[in-house]
């Protein structure tokens, strides 16, 4: 299993333009979560899915989209790019229930974002 | 003031030394995780409890719900347990979502 993964692991925007972050998890997990990290802070949330075909906002949604037409992909759009969105990103997953390991969460490896 | 502190937000230690990191929280909650966050940035899930205690290897976790309080322990500690700690709650009004703490940056030396 390779978890989840996140593409690309670099990038760097000009202010305005638009681009996707992609999240993959192939361990049929419902719930999935995109965060960003900046230098020294904690991880905010910016948007949810508790499955297929349903998101919800988190604490700093703006600048940002996102959506889930299948329980693997979770992509997450920002359109016009802002030097405040240089950020470290992270997608994670986790399943829910009272099974072994049911709501640990698994975290791709990050995509580190900078905007000029 | 955050839902989640946790302290101290520095600590350095000598290998070997026995290590508390501590996070306190002011809401109810379902389940609290702790986290570790590599240099290179990955974070792995190390714990997630909602009472009691749990110990892997050389890490415990402890967590006291009257006192909305947990700990994170290190025994034997050593340079490779150099990493960020964070400490999340699940709300229990909060749903699927968690709450983290700014972390706790642990330095272990020779």
């Amino acid at each position: 299993n390779a978890g989840v993964t996140q593409t690309p692991k670099f990038r760097i925007l000009k202010i305005g333009q638009s681009m996707t972050l992609q999240c993959t998890q192939d361990m049929n997990h419902n719930y999935m979560y995109w965060y960003r990290q900046d230098p020294g802070m904690g991880l905010k949330l910016i948007y949810y899915s508790v499955g297929a075909g349903i998101t919800d906002k988190g604490e700093v949604p703006n600048g940002y989209n996102v959506s889930r037409s299948t329980t693997e992909d979770f992509p997450l759009r920002l359109e016009l790019a802002a030097p405040s969105q240089t950020s470290v990103y992270f997608c994670a997953s986790r399943t829910s229930g009272t099974s072994f390991g049911a709501n640990v969460l698994t975290f791709g490896a990050g995509s580190r974002l900078t905007v000029l | 003031k955050n839902e989640v502190e946790q302290s101290p937000q520095n600590l350095t230690a000598q290998e070997g030394e026995f290590i508390t990191i501590n996070c306190s929280y002011s809401v109810g909650i379902s389940a609290l995780h702790w986290l570790q966050q590599h240099p290179g940035g990955g974070i792995v899930s190390l714990f997630m409890l909602s009472s009691g205690k749990k110990k892997h290897g050389r890490l415990i976790a402890t967590i006291n719900i009257q006192e909305k309080h947990s700990s994170l322990h290190i025994t034997a500690s050593h340079p490779r347990d150099s990493a960020v700690y964070i400490c999340a709650v699940n709300g229990e009004t909060s749903g699927s979502r968690l709450t983290f703490g700014e972390g706790t940056q642990l330095t272990v030396n020779p």
